[in-house]
């Protein structure tokens, strides 16, 4: 089974432009994670969907971030304008259901690098 | 509100050596926890988790027991190999209508030959 999709792997682009962060999660899975790594903060809730529509967005940092999920089988992560401080690994990650214990399963990350 | 401690790494063993990640969880209610391992390059995979007071979760030869009276769920492994240097990051769950994790900072292991 294909696992959480993330792309591009890699981001390099100069502060000012605008940086698309897409996302497919695992087939039939509920939800839909935002996270960002920094090795300052660590590992970042950002925002979070159920069955497409945003639960929780309170951990966007600012306003320049924004984020949607037009279906079940894909998300994007904005960033608009980009500034050096957003340079971190951002990860998406899904889960299957409404369960306390449901593991959460992630792709491999977007490295952004803004220059 | 909710938090999980971890020890700061990182943690440098000799290969076949003993290992513990101290891991200690603050909650409002009965959390589910969780052990996540993150290889270099890769995302966060779950490694072991545990649902329940004095349940242990294990997985690959690694073992964490669920302390309620101590708020603790400590990672072992007995011999740990080279391939087992990555980070480990310790998660708790709380069920409130929408599961969510919170996340400790994350311990960075090494294990040399």
């Amino acid at each position: 089974d294909a696992g959480v999709i993330q792309s591009p792997r890699h981001e390099v682009t100069e502060m000012g432009q605008e940086v698309t962060l897409r996302c497919k999660p695992i087939s039939g899975h509920d939800y839909l994670f935002w996270y960002r790594q920094t090795m300052m903060r660590g590992l970042e809730l950002l925002i979070y969907f159920n069955n497409n529509v945003p639960i929780d967005d309170s951990g966007m940092p600012e306003d320049r971030f924004s984020a949607k999920m037009p279906n079940a089988s894909f998300s994007t992560l904005k960033i608009q304008p980009s500034e050096p401080r957003d340079s971190a690994v951002y990860f998406c990650a899904s889960s299957p259901a409404r369960q306390v214990n449901q593991p959460q399963h992630f792709g491999d990350g977007t490295r952004l690098s803004i220059l | 509100g909710n938090s999980v401690t971890q020890m700061e790494g990182p943690v440098t063993l000799s290969e076949e050596a003993f290992l513990t990640i101290n891991c200690t969880y603050t909650a409002t209610g009965y959390p589910s926890l969780f052990w996540y391992v993150q290889y270099p390059g890769e995302g966060l995979q779950l490694l072991l988790k545990a649902t329940k007071a004095d349940d242990k979760g294990s997985n690959k030869g690694f073992e964490a027991t669920y302390r309620k009276e101590t708020t603790s769920f400590h990672l072992e492994k007995g011999s740990v190999q080279v391939s087992d240097s990555a980070v480990y990051f310790c998660a708790l769950s709380l069920y409130s209508g929408y599961s969510t994790l919170t996340f400790g900072k994350g311990t960075m292991l090494l294990v040399s030959p």
